[in-house]
């Protein structure tokens, strides 16, 4: 079966220190790959997405993205977090041919000042 | 960016009721609509599919006479709870894919609407 993993729970970091936010896929193909933040009581906000072409995506609000291949992996990271990027983050993976999204279970994300 | 709207963000209902929730995409034209269930600190979960001039096609284990989809046009899409139950309350979130991006491949959510049956 598809699925996306969020290994973590939570991740808590200390502002200023690097953040990973990790994320494993099991789809067939090349699948699209999204990573999406969510705070209370709001709806999904889009942070980047890679489609194909390098490795590296940067995405909004400084964030960006790993994807490997070989270890099907897409992990989230910013070099410096803030307090205000705690928040719930979602993965999100699109089977190329196919209409819908797989989300991974969310990370809660807490940056302490 | 493509936007899309909610209505209402909240709504408090008694149990045995209807409640109709709509979502709107703002400045772009949407023939494939989604809508999603959110439970306390858990992802989402796909409902059903909305098209745009037919039927919804709904996810394993959904109710389609409980969860009734109508994409009536474009723009809108809405998603009605009938006879609500306690059980039903929820966060739902809806989503649109804007067939004009190149690529075609982002979906954009709308805000949610926070259902409480009481």
């Amino acid at each position: 079966a598809q699925s996306v993993a969020q290994p973590e729970d939570q991740v808590n970091v200390a502002e200023g220190n690097p953040l990973t936010v990790k994320c494993t896929y099991s789809v067939s193909g090349n699948p699209y790959l999204f990573w999406y933040v969510q705070y209370p009581n709001r709806g999904l906000q889009f942070l980047l997405k890679y489609i194909t072409g390098d490795n590296l995506v940067k995405g909004s609000y400084g964030f960006e993205a790993e994807f490997n291949k070989s270890q099907t992996s897409f992990h989230l990271k910013k070099p410096s977090a803030l307090v205000s990027d705690s928040a719930l983050y979602f993965c999100a993976v699109r089977p190329r041919g196919y209409n819908k999204l797989i989300f991974g279970a969310g990370t809660r994300l807490a940056v302490h000042p | 960016g493509a936007v899309v709207s909610q209505h209402p963000s909240r709504v408090i209902c008694k149990s045995g009721t209807s409640v109709k929730i709509e979502c709107r995409s703002l400045d772009f034209q949407a023939t494939t609509m989604f809508w999603y269930r959110q439970f306390p600190k858990k992802s989402l979960m796909l409902m059903a599919t909305s098209n745009e001039g037919s039927k919804a096609t709904y996810e394993q284990g959904v109710e389609k006479d409980k969860f009734l989809i109508n994409h009536a046009s474009l723009t809108l899409s809405t998603l009605t709870v009938t006879s609500a139950h306690p059980e039903d309350s929820s966060f739902y979130i809806c989503s649109a894919r804007d067939p004009g991006l190149a690529g075609n491949n982002e979906q954009f959510f709308g805000p949610g609407t926070r259902l409480t049956v009481l």
